[in-house]
């Protein structure tokens, strides 16, 4: 089973606005990350954020995490036509192991 | 500097057939994982090598799945006899691993697998 799930599952937007995506986890992390595939493409890291972090930034990207409510969510900011992909939160535990939840496809429209 | 290689990209067989799947990692990459990911859904791991060591594989389905990692390097996965439901992308990932603890992994193309 997944240890994440990503909501919505999918996501239609005008180019330009903000998108939001949310993971939801089950049991303790060391790490969560989100990861972006482009249709028939490997997995691109775009952000981590450790357990003791509440929030981190990269360029659009905003990541927040709630380690009591076992959550993260990520804001791209002035969405592009070029950011339409499925992304992807993964955790990892202490023993190192990443597991990925089954994503949110987002689609922004020109 | 060169990414994770997969290959092949894409492979069609018939069902009781066997298959392999080859991957390349960043060079200095101590951890190598191996993924399943089925259409719409996100990566499942199947085996993760420190060096050469298989340290998880709970979910390698050991009737039909096998990989190796000889001499810490490149990996092969082996399915033999492939079925209907092993229709996936299998995909190749590798990591820094314990030395630097960044926990990013670094995805190949994958190779997209066809079951008839």
């Amino acid at each position: 089973s997944q240890q994440g799930e990503e909501d919505p599952q999918a996501l239609s937007i005008q180019e330009g606005e903000n998108a939001t995506m949310n993971c939801s986890y089950k049991t303790s992390i060391n790490n969560l990350q989100w990861y972006r595939q482009n249709s028939g493409r490997g997995l691109v890291h775009l952000i981590l954020i450790r357990s003791n972090e509440r929030e981190k930034h990269s360029g659009r990207l905003r990541v927040t995490l709630d380690t009591s409510k076992k959550s993260s969510s990520l804001l791209i900011t002035a969405s592009r036509a070029a950011d339409t992909a499925s992304y992807f939160c993964a955790t990892e535990t202490n023993a190192g192991k990443s597991t990925f939840g089954d994503g949110t496809t987002l689609t922004v429209k020109p | 500097e060169a990414g994770v290689v997969q290959s092949p990209r894409y492979k069609i067989i018939e069902k009781k057939q066997p298959v392999a799947f080859w991957c390349n990692p960043i060079s200095g990459h101590n951890t190598l994982y191996w993924y399943l990911q089925n259409l719409g859904q996100g990566p499942e791991l199947l085996i993760r090598y420190e060096n050469e060591e298989a340290v998880d594989d709970s979910q390698l389905p050991k009737d039909r799945f096998s990989a190796e990692r000889l001499k810490g390097v490149d990996s092969t996965l082996k399915i033999q006899p492939a079925e209907l439901g092993d229709s996936a992308v299998y995909l190749c990932a590798s990591s820094l691993g314990e030395a630097t603890n960044t926990g990013e992994l670094f995805f190949g193309e994958g190779s997209r697998l066809t079951v008839l």
